[in-house]
């Protein structure tokens, strides 16, 4: 088990281009979800997937945002045209089902100029 | 609408004292609660967490909670704090229909003083 990778860890963007992560959830979780956690703030939840069907998307999710998980096992988040309210931590996390606990990997802090 | 309250945005207290982090949520149903910890540029580490049973739940780093339904609290406790619990702290709720998602408080910062 060797935990949830996130990658990058940190990205520098200038407004306007676009970004995407990576997230490699733990092997055999069927859940994944994404937050994104803003200075002073707690995480807040920003969409999920079972398997490979994305089955919930937040209002905070605008239509410059798209996540995938292809094959039901990494998943990507692409935020299109960055602004700098875009700035902000995000975090994976995944679980073996719905009731199970979700464990965080390390998060991409994105920085837009 | 369910919700999480952490009163105390900073707490700062001297290695060696007991220590007490409040959390109140809203939530309809029985709740599931969770304890996160968060040091500077990491990702979060789960300490404890509430499902059902006995209301006090032991989690690690000698860090222990209890849920209080009748208060709609699920307080961090631990007798002894050490330098290295120094970092963010986040209590959570689980929502508990399709997405089980968490919904986050604020954070606690937690300083320790030598």
């Amino acid at each position: 088990d060797t935990g949830v990778s996130q990658d990058p860890r940190h990205k520098i963007t200038k407004r306007g281009q676009n970004v995407t992560f990576r997230c490699d959830p733990i092997s055999e979780h069927n859940r994944l979800y994404w937050y994104r956690q803003t200075l002073g703030q707690g995480p807040e939840f920003l969409t999920y997937f079972q398997n490979e069907a994305q089955l919930e998307k937040s209002r905070l999710l605008s239509d410059r945002f798209s996540a995938e998980r292809p094959k039901g096992s990494f998943s990507t988040l692409e935020i299109q045209r960055t602004e700098q309210g875009d700035s902000a931590m995000y975090l994976c996390a995944s679980s073996l089902g719905s009731l199970d606990t979700q464990y965080f990997g390390p998060g991409t802090r994105l920085t837009v100029l | 609408a369910q919700s999480v309250t952490q009163p105390d945005i900073h707490i700062t207290v001297s290695e060696g004292a007991s220590l007490e982090l409040r959390c109140n949520y809203s939530y309809g149903a029985t709740p599931y609660l969770f304890w996160y910890v968060q040091s500077p540029g990491q990702g979060l580490q789960l300490l404890l967490k509430y499902f059902s049973g006995d209301t006090l739940v032991q989690g690690i780093k000698g860090f222990e909670a209890e849920f209080k339904r009748s208060q709609s609290s699920f307080n961090l406790r631990k007798p002894s704090v050490h330098w290295s619990d120094a970092a963010e702290y986040f209590c959570a709720v689980g929502e508990g229909s399709g997405t089980y998602k968490y919904i986050f408080g604020t954070g606690t910062r937690l300083k320790v003083l030598a």
